[in-house]
């Protein structure tokens, strides 16, 4: 197991509503990223925090977003839930530098009803 | 933008058999590229990564990977498969150079039959 730990692990909102997801980075660890596995897919980027700044999003809409705070920790959130948001959300850590191995938690499956 | 194809749903072997799980990437520039394994309802356990150099790498529990640039493919291969490898796998790419994302294929599937 990595150090990575997700919460909760589960999650049932109704559409229009809004979540928040919680990371916490493996020690050490100053870069987090955020993934949403839809079923039967791979994971797809939505963004990364680096030092408390985004440095990185993918092709996601502004609903989505997030923070990174001076311990490294995490949230991701998102608002106005749509059912299609329904999904797996990983969280991944990495040190920074020259390592590049992404470590990720166990993840918070969300369904959206 | 980088990406990744695994062309097969699903990987069928019999225990004790060779594994192998197809990858090929596109990428601007050099490629990291790893492998990481997903058991039901759990998040994904690194396997190993290129990053330069040999390429051959061996990773855990008994995983290699051969990184093939002018193939532009990163086979998974295990000599003998245990059942306990059954489970999704799933590769992934970024560049060298520029953005941090990880772009994942959508999986495959091994099963391994006793």
């Amino acid at each position: 197991e990595t150090g990575v730990t997700q919460s909760p692990t589960h999650l049932i909102k109704t559409r229009g509503q809004q979540v928040t997801l919680r990371c916490s980075s493996q020690s050490g660890h100053n870069t987090v990223s955020w993934y949403q596995q839809a079923l039967g897919q791979g994971p797809q980027f939505i963004f990364q925090y680096y030092r408390e700044e985004e440095n990185g999003r993918g092709n996601f809409p502004p609903r989505f977003s997030g923070l990174q705070f001076p311990n490294y920790s995490s949230e991701l959130n998102v608002n106005a839930l749509e059912l299609d948001d329904s999904a797996l959300y990983l969280c991944a850590s990495r040190a920074g530098g020259r390592e590049e191995t992404q470590y990720f938690g166990p993840g918070t499956r969300l369904l959206v009803l | 933008a980088q990406s990744v194809a695994q062309p097969e749903d699903q990987v069928n072997v019999a225990e004790g058999n060779p594994l192998t799980v197809k990858c090929t990437y596109s990428v601007s520039g050099n490629p990291y590229l790893f492998w990481y394994v997903q058991y039901p309802n759990r998040g994904l356990q690194f396997l190993l990564k290129y990053i330069t150099g040999d390429n051959l790498v061996k990773g855990s529990y008994g995983f290699e990977a051969e990184f093939n640039k002018s193939q532009t493919s990163f086979h998974l291969k295990k000599p003998s498969a245990l059942v306990s490898d059954s489970a999704l796998y799933f590769c992934a790419v970024r560049p060298h150079y520029g953005n941090n994302r990880l772009a994942f294929g959508k999986g495959n599937q091994v099963v391994v039959i006793p």
